[in-house]
């Protein structure tokens, strides 16, 4: 089934360490997107990419990076510049260019010890 | 600074009674308005995409309607079920910027 997998679904990190949350699709979607999700608000936009070897910070960039080397793969590094580290992943995915829904992955569970 | 705020935030409703909620977005520049449904341990699924100003759209018990010259859309739920419990989720595109901004969910608990 196509379909997005986020790994691992639950990481605990001591402060400090950098911590690499994993996101594959094989929907062969071109855009792919990272949101951080903290209880009481929406969803805000960590990163996105929208073709191989390019992307673009959202409105909450600071502390994390990404790479795009393949189309089927978006890892999110959070670093230990990421103040606030603690909260709850999700990735998605949609066709290029196009402004239709967002397919998700369940998510991944950060917690900084 | 764009918003989209929803309400309630939370809404115990008795099992075969119908509900509704609603999402507000700034109404100038309406491109797309989204709402996904998101059960506890699973993905967030895309229900509707909206993009006309009076579009009414329907799944099932579920519908929806828009109104972008006054910026709000309602999700109705005809006949709750347990399994409509939920964080419905709201997200406005404006114009053809690829970027949602997002609601903070209304979280529906059916009571059977």
């Amino acid at each position: 089934d196509g379909g997005i997998t986020q790994s691992p679904k639950y990481l605990f990190r001591k402060e400090g360490q950098n911590v690499t949350l994993s996101c594959e699709q094989n929907l062969n979607h071109d855009a792919m997107y990272w949101y951080r999700q903290d209880p009481g608000q929406g969803l805000r936009l960590i990163y996105y990419s929208q073709i191989v070897n390019d992307f673009q910070k959202g409105d909450i960039a600071e502390g994390y990076s990404v790479s795009r080397e393949k189309k089927e793969s978006f890892p999110l590094t959070v670093t230990s510049a990421q103040k606030n580290p603690t909260a709850f992943y999700l990735c998605a995915s949609r066709i290029a260019g196009y402004t239709g829904e967002l397919f998700f992955g369940e998510g991944s569970r950060l917690t900084v010890l | 600074i764009l918003n989209v705020e929803q309400s309630p935030q939370s809404l115990h409703v008795q099992e075969g009674d119908s509900t509704n909620f609603t999402c507000s977005f700034p109404s100038s520049n309406f491109y797309a308005l989204h709402w996904y449904r998101w059960e506890t341990a699973k993905s967030p699924e895309a229900l509707f995409v909206m993009t006309l100003n009076g579009d009414e759209k329907k799944k099932g018990r579920i519908s929806a309607t828009l109104n972008t010259k006054e910026g709000y859309s309602y999700l109705y739920i005809k006949g709750s079920q347990p399994e409509d419990s939920a964080t419905y989720l709201c997200a406005f595109n404006q114009d053809s910027n690829y970027q949602l901004i997002w609601g903070a969910g209304t979280k529906l608990i059916i009571k059977p």
